[in-house]
């Protein structure tokens, strides 16, 4: 089965700043995808950032990066200038790749950003 | 445009009376999710369905129940529900087997057992 860890409950950012929410997982698979979903105070849950496990390189969308470290089983996500609208609760995210049968999402117990002037 | 849409957002029932939520979507995805999130927790998995095929997860207790008539619609039934059952139900949708696949959440249903 696979593990997805959070280590940080909480933590707050200016606004401006960069701040990285960490992530690490386990499993045995070696076809796999790992997200970090948002789900601000309205809740729905919003898709922040996707990483495929055979992509050695680092996904980006705008002011949100992911360093994945593979070998270490680590996938944080960075926020770089932060805004009050990212103010949000962000969960880490690991689903099997094709295994012949529907994968489903495993979340770590999620990362609650509060970004402050 | 919403994708995946919950009905309905607010819903309150009483303690042991069967309650029924709905989830449906527009992106015709073959899978479809039902999470159930307590308060400042992550999302816990209840079932999903791979087209018709039910997938029901180990400790989902025999009270939750699902049903899905059609690709594009997908219902929670709480057989009787208890306070512990209060909680945001959360549908998601995946297109399987599909590159660059992903989870698409509705906003959830907020149950209330009173």
């Amino acid at each position: 089965a696979q593990t997805v860890t959070q280590s940080q409950p909480e933590m707050s950012v200016q606004e401006a700043e960069t701040v990285t929410l960490s992530c690490t997982y386990d499993t045995s698979e070696s076809n796999y995808y790992l997200f970090w979903y948002k789900q601000p105070p309205s809740r729905q849950m919003i898709l922040v950032i996707r990483q495929e496990a055979y992509k050695q390189q680092n996904a980006t969308e705008n002011r949100f990066s992911v360093n994945f470290q593979k070998a270490a089983k680590s996938f944080s996500l960075k926020i770089s200038d932060s805004q009050l609208g990212d103010t949000a609760m962000y969960f880490c995210a690991f689903m099997k790749g094709d295994t012949g049968t529907a994968s489903k999402l495993t979340f770590g117990t999620g990362t609650r950003l509060q970004v402050t002037l | 445009d919403a994708m995946v849409i919950q009905n309905p957002r607010y819903q309150v029932t009483q303690f042991g009376k069967p309650v029924t939520l709905s989830c449906s979507q527009t992106l015709n995805h073959n899978v479809m999710y039902w999470y159930q999130q307590k308060s400042s927790q992550a999302p816990k998995l209840l079932f999903h369905y791979y087209d018709k095929d039910f997938n029901n997860e180990a400790d989902t207790p025999d009270n939750f129940q699902s049903r899905r008539p059609n690709t594009s619609f997908c219902f929670l039934d709480i057989r009787s529900p208890g306070l512990g059952d209060a909680a945001m139900y959360l549908c998601a949708t995946s297109a399987f087997r599909v590159r660059d696949t992903e989870a698409f959440f509705g906003q959830g249903t907020r149950l209330t057992v009173v």
